[in-house]
């Protein structure tokens, strides 16, 4: 059974770092693109990035990029988002997600979410 | 890239069918056949109802289906339920290993 389970929630300061966890179980996760999706609460759902950990290929939504960075470590099938310097607005639940094999058609399996949120 | 617009909300009565709509552009809905949907209630994570535009996975009810027009795409929903109350989001894939959702829509079976 393909699994995805996240970290724990997060509590974090304005300008403190974070990285949260994505581990694959299954068969899930080296040779599939796995993506991170945000949440702010009540509302919708935002692509983040994504990466192919085989080949470490990655790409970031133009709203995202330069504020997060996605990477993954094949020998313990985990992906990672993080943030070196949060802000407020980066508080919503964050879900990873894995695309079907061999197609950008649809998000087939999805973690529970990491709830992360930054206040002073 | 913009989020694809969707409807804030969409009524039904049980045994009633609804289509949800999904407007993109011509980089991305009306480009490929890769749009999905999918479903999600309160506290849970979204799941997948709809692949490739048109396709269910494996275990999703036959009342689901997806469609294709141009820029737009729909998700239809036949013999509503009270357990399709929920919000659904569409996601195409917009060129050059790019995503886009949309807005999200929250079906009320009344």
């Amino acid at each position: 059974e393909v699994q995805l389970v996240q970290s724990g929630a997060e509590v974090k300061e304005p300008g403190e770092s974070l990285k949260i966890s994505c581990k694959g179980s299954g068969n899930s996760f080296t040779n599939y693109w796995i993506g991170w999706v945000r949440q702010m609460s009540g509302k919708g759902l935002e692509w983040v990035a994504i990466i192919y950990p085989s080949a470490s290929d990655i790409r970031y939504s133009p709203s995202f990029q330069g504020r997060v960075t996605i990477s993954a470590d094949t020998s313990i099938d985990t992906a990672y988002l993080q943030w070196s310097s949060l802000q407020a607005s980066d508080t919503a639940m964050y879900y990873c997600a894995r695309l079907m094999a061999a197609s950008w058609g649809g998000f087939e399996y999805w973690g529970q979410g990491t709830l992360v949120t930054v206040s002073s | 890239q913009s989020a694809l617009t969707q409807p804030a909300s969409v009524p039904g009565s049980p045994g009633q069918s609804i289509t949800i709509s999904c407007t993109g552009t011509s980089s991305d809905v009306g480009g490929y056949n890769l749009v999905s949907w999918y479903q999600q209630h309160p506290g849970k994570a979204p799941k997948l109802i709809i692949y490739d535009g048109s396709k269910r996975p494996s275990g999703v009810s036959n009342r689901f289906s997806g469609s294709k027009s141009g820029n737009t795409a729909s998700l239809t929903i036949s013999g509503l339920q009270a357990e399709d109350e929920a919000d659904y989001y569409c996601c195409s894939f917009a060129g050059s290993r790019n995503l886009v959702f949309g807005g999200g829509t929250k079906l009320t079976v009344l």
